[in-house]
């Protein structure tokens, strides 16, 4: 069993829509759970990042985590083309010299 | 702004060339990581740093190497490339204790034939 999982997608959704990208684990020990954004031809960049349970917002984009059932959300409203990219969920055992477990990624196409 | 700068965004080698790819972050973090990152694996840790001179292996390490003489850099080397090699090679660094905080160069795309 991979220690994360995230469907891969392609996710294709029209201008407006509220987008919902999901990744399941199997280790409860992780702490840290982050939302990378990766735009074609770029490096991740970091989007958000929570600590233990819980649900953070940023403008448009919201995180969930839900630790009981091993489940991560990154939720984005009113989705515009330009958040057209590839997310990467990642998960972290602690904040110190741990190495993050990443998702294989979503690609997400939002069309005008 | 963070800006971890990678040498080459693309690179062609032979097979059996000694390959270096090089790293330098601008923002004085201790931790600095390389990911090669493959259609439908994601990105896997091939090894990380946590200071100048210390080195650990990630989950991937076999045919690689790496070189952190100075804090800012860290060298990857692939001592014998072979076409398996063939990759995106991401570097990325993170302040001290926050590793989930990580910022990534824009990758090198290394075909070796």
């Amino acid at each position: 069993q991979k220690e994360v999982e995230q469907d891969p997608g392609p996710l294709s959704v029209p201008e407006g829509a509220i987008v919902s990208l999901n990744c399941t684990y199997s280790n409860s020990a992780f702490q840290y759970f982050m939302w990378y954004r990766q735009y074609s031809r770029k490096g991740p960049e970091l989007l958000m990042y929570t600590y233990s349970s819980g649900n953070k917002e940023d403008g448009r984009f919201t995180a969930q985590v839900d630790k009981s059932s091993k489940y991560i959300s990154l939720f984005i409203r009113d989705s515009q083309p330009s958040d057209s990219a590839t997310y990467l969920c990642a998960l972290c055992l602690s904040g110190g010299y741990n190495k993050l477990i990443f998702g294989a990624g979503t690609r997400l196409a939002v069309h005008p | 702004d963070v800006k971890v700068t990678q040498s080459s965004r693309y690179l062609v080698k032979r097979t059996g060339e000694k390959v270096f790819l090089e790293c330098v972050q601008d923002m004085d973090h201790e931790n600095m990581f390389w990911y090669r990152q493959d259609p439908g694996l994601g990105l896997r840790l091939i090894y990380f740093s946590y200071d100048v001179k210390m080195k650990e292996k990630g989950d991937i390490p076999e045919g690689y190497s790496v070189s952190r003489e100075k804090k800012e850099r860290f060298s990857l080397i692939l001592e014998s490339a072979s076409t398996s090699q063939t990759s995106m090679y991401l570097c990325a660094s993170s302040p001290q204790h926050r590793s989930y905080e990580q910022y990534f160069g824009p990758g090198t795309r290394l075909t070796v034939t």
